[in-house]
């Protein structure tokens, strides 16, 4: 059972470059999300997903976009990269539509440098 | 979701019990309080959560205070592998489709 794996684990683009993070989940989980880092931060959510099919925008999502094709892969685009998305990347997944709150399982990042 | 306040840093010695504390003053009577540890830039780790009970599991336990107003997260055997940032997140039920909101987290060192 991997959990949640995240694809690459490290990524340098040039400024203007594009990109997707890919993340799988075998976990048959209905949520799925994804989170940026910066140094000293807190996680912010970008954008989520509560199903296949399904998106939505969270805290931050200007300059990404996501699919949700298949139930257990959520992917993030960067269209045209900028060095403002220099973070760390988590994936998150958790179980959905059921009466009591579940915890998160979170990937081990994506590390993406923008020069 | 309510807002947090937790201690920026705290230190505890190996074996000791780590006691961290988290005020959310302002929660709702539908909200869990949910505590994650992120070590060294991996990606969160859940530990537990609860809505009034206190709560134990194999990693730590969670008392919340009658009011709800504050909780505290023991680990009560620390060891150095401990040594994590710890984040208090309140979250509501229902629509809120697990969507977390991470503050700064408490910084906790555990000393040889």
């Amino acid at each position: 059972n991997a959990g949640v794996t995240q694809t690459p684990k490290f990524r340098v683009l040039k400024t203007g470059q594009s990109m997707t993070l890919l993340c799988a989940q075998d976990m048959n989980h209905e949520y799925m999300y994804w989170y940026r880092q910066d140094p000293g931060m807190g996680l912010r959510l970008i954008h989520y997903s509560v199903g296949e099919g399904t998106t939505a925008k969270g805290e931050v999502p200007d300059g990404y976009n996501v699919s949700r094709l298949k139930k257990q892969n959520f992917l993030l685009g960067l269209e045209s990269a900028a060095p403002s998305q220099t973070s760390v990347y988590f994936c998150a997944s958790s179980y959905g539509r059921t009466a009591r709150n579940t915890e998160a399982f979170f990937g081990q990042g994506t590390r993406l440098t923008v020069v | 979701d309510a807002k947090t306040t937790q201690p920026t840093s705290m230190d505890c010695a190996e074996g000791r019990a780590a006691n961290l504390p988290c005020n959310h003053s302002t929660i709702s009577g539908n909200e869990y309080v949910y505590w994650y540890r992120q070590i060294h830039s991996q990606g969160p780790q859940y530990i537990i959560h609860g809505l009034k009970n206190n709560e134990t599991n194999e990693m730590a336990s969670l008392i919340i205070t009658e009011d709800r107003k504050s909780s505290t997260l023991i680990l009560p055997h620390a060891t150095l592998r401990d040594t994590a940032v710890y984040y208090c997140i309140v979250k509501a039920g229902g629509t809120s489709y697990g969507k977390l909101t991470f503050g700064q987290g408490t910084i906790l060192t555990v000393h040889p």
